[in-house]
This record gives C-alpha cells, sequence and structure tokens, in this order.
C-alpha cells in the first residue's frame, strides 16, 4: 500500500526558512514524478513544485520561484520542500502527491505569521 | 503558464439529477487533463485522469470528455456522497495548473 506522510510544518515569522518532508512506503519514490500541492485556508488548490522520475530537473510555480527547492533523498525515500523568504501567503496545507496523483499525504499545516 | 477556467463556479442540484461542469484551458493540453473531487477536511481525490480515464474505484457515473481547450466532468445521477468541490488539473505543460473549482451542493 503506498502511503505519503508529510512532516515539518508550523509557526514561521515572515522572511523565515522551513523544510517540509514526505516519507513514502510502499513504492521508490525516486524512481517516480513527485510534486507538492498546497491549498490556502478555504481558497482552491495551488501546485508548487515537482520534480520527474528521471529527477533531470526540477519545476516551480512562479509564486515559489527562487524561494523553494524541491530535493529527494533515495536512501530514506524522502521528498523534501526547502522554503525559504516565507511569506504571509504561503500559509496553506502542503500536500505530497505521488506522480500518478492518485495518492495524496494527508497534508502539513504551514502558517506564516509574526 | 496555462490558465484553466471552471463553469460554474457553484451548481445546486438534487441526488439524482445530472451534473455538467466545464473547463476551459487558455491553450491546448490535447488530453492531458484530470478532475478532482474534494469534500470538506479531506485530501483532493482523482476522479478521471487523460480527459476521460477513470482513475481506479471511481464509479461509473463519473465520466470525462473533451480534449484541446474545452473539457467536460459529467456525473449522470448525483448520490448523496457526490456533493463537493471538483477541480480541473492540466499536466500538459509545466507548471501545472489548477482550475479555481466548481462547487456542486444540494438544491
Amino acid at each position: 500500500e503506498v502511503q505519503l506522510l508529510e512532516s515539518g510544518g508550523g509557526l514561521v515569522q515572515p522572511g523565515g526558512s522551513l523544510r517540509l518532508s514526505c516519507v513514502a512506503s510502499g513504492f521508490t519514490l525516486s524512481t517516480y514524478s513527485m510534486n507538492w500541492v498546497r491549498q490556502a485556508p478555504g481558497k482552491g488548490l495551488e501546485w508548487v513544485s515537482g520534480v520527474p522520475g528521471s529527477g533531470d530537473r526540477t519545476y516551480y510555480a512562479d509564486s515559489v520561484k527562487g524561494r523553494f527547492t524541491i530535493s529527494r533523498d533515495k536512501s530514506k525515500n524522502t521528498l523534501y520542500l526547502q522554503m525559504n523568504s516565507l511569506r504571509a501567503e504561503d500559509t496553506a496545507i502542503y500536500y505530497c502527491v505521488e506522480g500518478s496523483w492518485e495518492n495524496w499525504g494527508q497534508g502539513t499545516l504551514v502558517t506564516v505569521s509574526s | 503558464e496555462i490558465v484553466l477556467t471552471q463553469s460554474p463556479a457553484a451548481l445546486s442540484l438534487s441526488p439524482g439529477e445530472r451534473a455538467t461542469l466545464s473547463c476551459r484551458a487558455s491553450q491546448s493540453v490535447s488530453r492531458f487533463l484530470a478532475w478532482y473531487q474534494q469534500k470538506p477536511g479531506q485530501t483532493p481525490r482523482l476522479l478521471i485522469y487523460d480527459a476521460s480515464t477513470r482513475a481506479t474505484g471511481i464509479p461509473a457515473r463519473f465520466g470525462g470528455s473533451g480534449s484541446g481547450t474545452d473539457f467536460t466532468l459529467t456525473i449522470s445521477s448525483l448520490e448523496p456522497e457526490d456533493f463537493a468541490v471538483y477541480y480541473c488539473q492540466q499536466r500538459s505543460n509545466w507548471p501545472l495548473t489548477f482550475g479555481p473549482g466548481t462547487k456542486v451542493d444540494i438544491k
């Protein structure tokens, strides 16, 4: 059974940093494309970042480009999202999503506020 | 960036009625269009991918159609559990994008 478990969310001040983790089980994360999607409170879904199965490139939404970095650790079967220079508008639940888009983590809440 | 527009923004229907949801892309996405359902407090669930292929375990009352820039999600006969928000998503080009959603609520 495929499972994705995010962690690392929390309250951070504007300008601060957080690193989200997504531990995968039931499949080898490094061989699949993976994505981060976020949802601000009461709002719709926003794709944030993705990495193809080949891992040769990474992709970002314009709203986070230059501030967020997606990466994965094969040895830990884990996907990461390093988030720097956080803004109030980054406040959202962040979901890790496996490449078929059928499997989503439960999400981790990031709140950016002073 | 490909912009997706969904219509209507909200739809009030009764159980047993047919629901027709539209998604329009700002440029062609071929058939790389997916639909998701999200209920309050739950994670999104993939319903349809490649415009018309039902995902694992999705009932036959959910159907997708379209190609290029115009797509439709049809729920042939609404069940009580189908009242939710529905999002379309294009996977043709990076950055991937979602539509703003259509809320289907009980009339």
